[in-house]
């Protein structure tokens, strides 16, 4: 399976942007680079995903490098309720398998 | 459009015994997974449905977990017997399909199983 690498956490005060790093270098042309977040006892939710160009969507946008080897995902006012654990993951371009790491968790401070 | 349901959310129970969790996807979703969440790491796939067959189970420990999907809507997963190692969070998630890697999977709220 693919492998991500996240920071393992990272800080952030409250209305400020976040980026949040994702390397990923073993990434093949036809994986999609999904993110999804997990909120303190609930489940996964997904966040974006894309393949080669940069994505915005009403939770985040997501910054792909031109070689696709690393993205970053983009909160642009980071809330209180932001504060999360957040899971880059490449998606098999035919399956639907998500192979999730240990991502990285985000504070966000008030 | 109500969401992926979960029972029950939290369970104990001694080692050796049974446990059974029940999954109910969101309508229409004919993908169904079931993932372990061991407390400090990510999800980890145990099982995957296409409607009432199985796609993936590569990761299901059968020697003591077992999963159906009789009718291709609600699922459950079996655990017997539970030993202190499968303490964790049982989450279930569902897609509309399994082709195709933009397809988003939506999580349901888990079952928390704690084994003394």
């Amino acid at each position: 399976d693919a492998k991500t690498t996240q920071p393992n956490s990272m800080e952030s005060n409250e209305e400020e942007p976040v980026h949040l790093p994702c390397n990923h270098s073993t990434i093949s042309g036809t994986d999609y680079i999904h993110w999804y977040r997990q909120l303190p006892s609930q489940g996964p939710e997904y966040v974006i995903h894309g393949l080669t160009s940069n994505v915005n969507n009403r939770m985040a946008s997501l910054a792909i490098a031109e070689d696709r080897k690393s993205s970053t995902l983009i909160l642009h006012r980071a809330t209180l309720r932001d504060a999360a654990v957040y899971y880059c993951i490449l998606r098999v371009g035919d399956g639907n398998k998500l192979v999730f790491g240990a991502g990285t968790i985000l504070r966000v401070k008030s | 459009e109500a969401g992926v349901a979960q029972s029950p959310r939290y369970k104990i129970i001694e080692k050796r015994q049974s446990v059974a969790f029940w999954c109910n996807p969101i309508s229409g979703h004919a993908t169904l997974y079931w993932y372990q969440q061991i407390l400090g790491q990510g999800p980890k796939l145990l099982i995957q449905f296409q409607n009432n067959g199985v796609v993936d189970d590569s990761q299901l420990p059968k020697d003591r977990f077992s999963a159906e999907r009789l009718k291709g809507v609600d699922s459950t997963l079996k655990i017997q017997p539970a030993k202190l190692e499968d303490s964790a969070v049982y989450l279930c998630a569902s897609s509309y399909r399994t082709q195709g890697g933009t397809d988003t999977q939506y999580f349901g709220p888990g079952t928390r199983l704690t084994v003394l």
